[in-house]
């Protein structure tokens, strides 16, 4: 079975931090992805965890715990342009399948 | 631009009948996947091809098709058109099959079925 539950939306401020958090159920877990959608754009790649720990790539950084089912997106500095939905994604079945969550729309507040 | 081209950018048709949409990865891409984005559903995984060969396969309906030919393009058929198969459809391409490898987004078709 698959489930992938996200915050509906969050609101932060210019320059702050924000942490988006993403709890999952799955079957054959193979990685973890975080990807950032602006509205009516298409998809792009943040983040791929596949083992425990903190990945960081400038101003974002993601986190996966496999035994909790637990993965965060934290975003430092935030700017305007970082309004966005963030979507987490699970490779599962030994990469079989990609599953989306419903996304997180951020907004960031000047 | 990710370099992933999609045509048409949008399709306006009527129940019942057959669109084809195309996808053309980035150059040295050999991975190709579709997704499906409605509101209703958020973004679904349809099918996903590695070097003309099916991978790996998602909640694609069987009145949809897909294919990768030889040049790496791929085209995505939609039969039997239904209401509910309005939606933004996208092609990613990857360098590789796994996970690992990032995938890039086209720019998407919207389809509208009447």
């Amino acid at each position: 079975g698959q489930n992938i539950d996200q915050p509906t939306e969050m609101t932060a401020t210019e320059g702050a931090i924000v942490q988006i958090n993403c709890t999952y159920q799955t079957s054959g877990f193979n990685g973890l992805f975080w990807y950032q959608q602006h509205a009516g754009e298409a998809p792009t790649f943040l983040s791929y965890n596949v083992l425990d720990g903190l990945e960081e790539k400038g101003r974002f950084s993601s986190f996966l715990s496999r035994s909790k089912g637990y993965s965060y997106l934290l975003l430092k500095e935030l700017q305007m342009k970082d309004s966005a939905s963030y979507l987490c994604a699970i490779e599962e079945d030994y990469g079989q399948n990609f599953v989306f969550g419903p996304g997180t729309r951020l907004s960031v507040l000047p | 631009d990710s370099g992933v081209t999609q045509t048409p950018k949008h399709l306006i048709t009527a129940t019942g009948q057959r669109v084809t949409l195309r996808c053309s990865p980035r150059s040295g891409d050999l991975s190709v996947y579709w997704y499906q984005q409605s509101l209703d559903q958020g973004l679904q995984f349809l099918i996903q091809y590695y070097n003309g060969e099916e991978r790996a396969k998602g909640n694609i309906l069987e009145r949809f098709s897909a294919q990768q030919f030889p040049d790496l393009h791929s085209e995505l058929n939609l039969s039997s058109l239904e209401l509910g198969d309005s939606a933004l459809y996208f092609c990613a391409s990857s360098v590789g099959s796994q996970g690992t490898n990032e995938q890039f987004f086209g720019p998407g078709t919207r389809l509208t079925v009447l």
